[in-house]
């Protein structure tokens, strides 16, 4: 159980367009999930919260006109990277939050297997 | 502010040799901390967190909060267990993780 899926799990698009990556819960509702990004060998970047039916909670420095966060449902959350431009070439990770993990205040989180996204 | 470093980019070991993966935190309430690795073209996934204090894979990890450490050891490496490993500090909002520490395990 707890798995997140992500599509594509690669794209090559050209520079100026537009390209949508969406990530699901498969077998939970996930009231919130998050976007992140990570470059070659470096760390995961918390990008943004997304939550259920309202607007998505954008970390600092990162362009909420740039990367549009929808989170239409409960099992689905999708990312558009807008008018792409090379820079925005990365791997791009989203994760769920499923339920309290015992003992703790902290939300267990599962991740998707991450989206290449290569712009030319 | 809340901020988790792993010193070392890069650990080779021997295969049977003991492994110590650093990570530090700096936080200003009660932390839950977290190991995650992640295998060559697999997805995050947890390993083990410090509430639970149990050993996975032969793996352990103490939190010490005056040294405010976290550190991931097991006594003796195994060819499978070259990965990238990722320190997470989780908090009620999110999540932080550190740069991460690759693994390598050599025959």
């Amino acid at each position: 159980g707890a798995v997140v899926s992500q599509h594509p799990s690669w794209v090559i698009c050209k520079s100026g367009t537009s390209v949508k990556i969406e990530c699901r819960s498969l077998d939970f509702q996930a009231t919130t999930m998050f976007w992140y990004r990570q470059f070659p060998k470096q760390s995961l970047m918390l990008m943004a919260t997304s939550n259920e039916g309202s607007k998505a909670t954008y970390e600092q420095g990162v362009e909420k006109d740039k990367f549009l966060i929808n989170h239409a449902s409960l099992t689905l959350s999708t990312l558009t990277v807008t008018s792409a431009h090379p820079e925005d070439s990365s791997f791009y990770i989203c994760s769920a939050r499923r339920g309290l993990l015992e003992r703790t205040s902290v939300w267990e989180q599962f991740f998707g297997p991450g989206t290449r996204l290569t712009v030319l | 502010a809340q901020r988790v470093t792993q010193p070392e980019k890069l650990l080779s070991v021997f295969k049977g040799a003991p492994v110590e993966l650093k990570c530090n935190y700096s936080y200003s309430g009660s932390p839950e901390l977290f190991w995650y690795v992640q295998y060559s073209r697999q997805r995050l996934q947890l390993l083990l967190r410090h509430i639970s204090r149990e050993s996975i894979k032969g793996f352990t990890a103490d939190l010490n909060k005056g040294e405010t450490s976290f550190h991931l050891k097991k006594p003796f490496a195994q060819e499978e267990d070259s990965a990238m490993y990722y320190c997470a500090l989780g908090t009620v909002n999110k999540f932080y993780f550190g740069s991460g520490t690759k693994l390598n395990v050599k025959p």
